[in-house]
């Protein structure tokens, strides 16, 4: 079964700083996705942004990218000039490629501090 | 475009008793997952629905099922509650099973007493 660790419960960042959440996960399959949600206090879960296996090239969102690293199985958000609007619980997610269902790592508090 | 909705938004039941949660998908999708979220947890799946049948289930005993309508809206429900249930659960709404675009809900927060 595939698995995915976030090692980081809380994170702290300056406002304008920049931040990298980790996490790891363990599969057994070659092609797959991978996923950082943002969950605010609000609730709603929001994708933040994703990565299919398969890509070398890592994603890139405005002020979000990753670092992917496939034999490590390694997938780090990193989030550049943070903002006040960025503080929420941070989870990466799994799924493979042929199923729906998505593994969620147990979250990052991330706070933004002004 | 009408983005997942969820209802209620929150909802307090005692233990034994049965519950029915609802999710209306994004316009569109014709998938929904429904995810439960303990507290200081992330989701964990339950089960999703494809075109009104199950795809896939998750670790979850036969006292959660579910239902999928023909306009791809669905229903989880619970019976026989146990304060182990007390949870925010998510459903999410995407198109063929893929998970690419995946849009959740606000959640339902249900607390067993």
């Amino acid at each position: 079964a595939q698995t995915v660790t976030q090692s980081q419960p809380e994170m702290s960042v300056q406002e304008a700083e920049t931040v990298t959440l980790s996490c790891t996960y363990d599969t057994s399959e070659s092609d797959y996705y991978l996923f950082w949600y943002k969950q605010p206090p609000s609730r709603q879960m929001i994708l933040v942004i994703r990565q299919e296996a398969y890509k070398q090239q890592n994603a890139t969102e405005n002020r979000f990218s990753v670092n992917f690293q496939k034999a490590a199985k390694s997938f780090s958000l990193k989030i550049s000039d943070s903002q006040l609007g960025d503080a929420a619980m941070y989870f990466c997610a799994y799924s493979d490629t042929n199923a729906g269902k998505s593994t969620f790592g147990d979250g990052t508090t991330l706070t933004v501090k002004p | 475009e009408t983005g997942v909705t969820q209802s209620p938004t929150h909802l307090i039941k005692t233990r034994g008793q049965q519950v029915t949660l609802r999710c209306s998908s994004q316009s569109g999708h014709n998938t929904v997952s429904w995810y439960q979220q303990a507290l200081g947890q992330g989701p964990q799946f339950i089960f999703q629905y494809y075109r009104e049948e199950e795809n896939g289930r998750g670790n979850f005993p036969p006292r959660f099922s579910g239902l999928q309508f023909p306009n791809y809206s669905s229903e989880l429900n619970v019976n026989a509650l146990e304060l182990d249930d007390s949870a925010l659960y998510l459903c999410a709404s995407s198109l063929d099973v893929s998970p690419l675009e995946q849009f959740f809900g606000p959640g339902t927060r249900l607390t067993v007493l």
